[in-house]
């Protein structure tokens, strides 16, 4: 049972490149999640999905798109990268109650 | 709107020593409630959980939790720290409807002293 996996785990992009993030989960949640966390900040929410060909906005949506075309993986888009989008990305899914997380995916942006 | 305010950025304990970390939360209704854990280099770790009922849950590795309604918080213990433990620990506010998204605090960073 993988749970929640990413890809990949590990990036260095130049300013303006662009690249996707995949997320896949085989737990049949409804509900996945992006969120990206800074030093010294937690977790925050980018974008989100409650279900197969649904997407909405978080509370940092600025510079990310998504798409959620199969029930088990949630993209993450960057369509122009810029250092203020080197982070650490995490996916996570959810049946609405507990929210089961990814290991990660490490953005550099030079 | 709801949100998390954990009010120690760092903590520092000897090893043998309790510990309790603390969570604020501000939330209309009854919400829902986690603790995780985060090694350097590392994912989320759930380390426990509150969605009703007995307002102190047991969670992993010795830690426990207890909710407390009138003062808007749900504080991590464990009585004896290990040199294991040190990590950073993030607490999170759900909500029944509002499509399972969790708010997280900034985190408390533990070391842990021999």
């Amino acid at each position: 049972n993988a749970g929640v996996t990413q890809t990949p785990k590990f990036r260095v992009l130049k300013t303006g490149q662009s690249m996707t993030l995949l997320c896949a989960q085989d737990m049949n949640h409804e509900y996945m999640y992006w969120y990206r966390q800074d030093p010294g900040m937690g977790l925050r929410l980018i974008h989100y999905s409650v279900g197969e060909g649904t997407t909405a906005k978080g509370e940092v949506p600025d510079g990310y798109n998504v798409s959620r075309l199969k029930k088990q993986n949630f993209l993450l888009g960057l369509e122009s990268a810029a250092p203020s989008q080197t982070s650490v990305y995490f996916c996570a899914s959810s049946s609405g109650r507990t929210q089961y997380f990814g290991p990660g995916t490490r953005l550099l942006v030079l | 709107a709801q949100s998390v305010t954990q009010p120690d950025i760092h903590i520092t304990v000897s090893e043998g020593a309790s510990l309790e970390l603390r969570c604020n939360y501000s939330y209309g209704a009854t919400p829902y409630l986690f603790w995780y854990v985060q090694s350097p280099g590392q994912g989320l770790q759930l380390l426990l959980k509150y969605f009703s009922g007995d307002t102190l849950v047991q969670g992993i590795k010795g830690f426990e939790a207890e909710f407390k309604r009138s003062q808007s918080s749900f504080n991590l213990r464990k009585p004896s720290v290990h040199w294991s433990d040190a990590a950073e620990y993030f607490c999170a506010v759900g909500a029944h409807t509002n499509a399972g998204k969790s708010t997280f605090g900034d985190g408390t960073t533990l070391t842990v002293k021999p």
